[in-house]
């Protein structure tokens, strides 16, 4: 099946840094990525739907100036979470869909991500 | 709008006994409905998944889920628990095909000895 890895997969910064999470799909073209977020012992939600070479669409409640996401290419997304403070600690998971004959939806491992 | 609501967000069977996970959704449209699996500090592991045709769906581990649109449902069973089958399970709807997800709660899933 589809591949989609993140690098890192643990990061720890101190807060008022800015950290960079990538998201590959390693085998296949992803027309759209998408962004989640999972807090401790609750449910994904949905951060940002971005589409190859155009700007993302974030949710409702989400700052498109606090979380930056690039989709520059068919194989990568990357999101910044910028002056990263201690309330932006989480999981964050990414997935990846592919067009074409194979329209499904698939899911990174997800980056733990621990702001100091 | 797309909504999933898991009741339970703790289970907790007996090994080999029936395992059955509650999944109800809400959709302004056909669903797409999902079941994934996590494990502690881990991704999501896609079990099945329901798109269209057969309503009873097979998955991975012997789970299959039954989509019952009349009821709105779409739960999780199997007929054994196994020890290995301790995680947080995931519900999910997507809307208009592989587009946003929609996850609701989670249950965890505890197999006594």
């Amino acid at each position: 099946g589809a591949v989609v890895s993140q690098h890192p997969s643990r990061v720890i910064c101190k807060s008022g840094t800015s950290v960079k999470i990538e998201c590959r799909s390693l085998d296949f073209q992803a027309t759209t990525m998408f962004w989640y977020r999972q807090f401790p012992k609750q449910s994904l939600m949905l951060m940002a739907t971005s589409n190859e070479g155009s700007k993302a669409t974030y949710e409702q409640g989400v700052e498109k100036d606090k979380f930056l996401i690039n989709h520059a290419s068919l194989t990568l997304s990357t999101l910044t979470v910028t002056s990263a403070h201690p309330e932006d600690s989480s999981f964050y998971i990414c997935s990846a869909r592919s067009g074409g004959a194979i329209n499904e939806q698939f899911f990174g491992p997800g980056t733990r991500l621990t702001v100091l | 709008a797309q909504s999933v609501t898991q009741l339970g967000s703790h289970v907790s069977v007996s090994e080999g006994a029936l395992v059955l996970l509650r999944c109800n959704y809400s959709s302004s449209v056909p669903p797409y409905l999902f079941w994934y699996v996590q494990y502690p500090n881990q991704g999501l592991q896609l079990l099945l998944k329901y798109t269209t045709g057969a309503t009873l769906v097979k998955g991975i581990n012997g789970f299959e889920a039954e989509f019952k649109k009349s009821e709105t449902s779409f739960h999780l069973t199997k007929p054994s628990a196994h020890m290995s089958d301790a995680a947080e399970y995931f519900c999910a709807v997507s809307e208009g095909g592989f587009n946003k997800f929609y996850f609701g709660s989670g249950t965890k899933l505890n197999v006594k000895p």
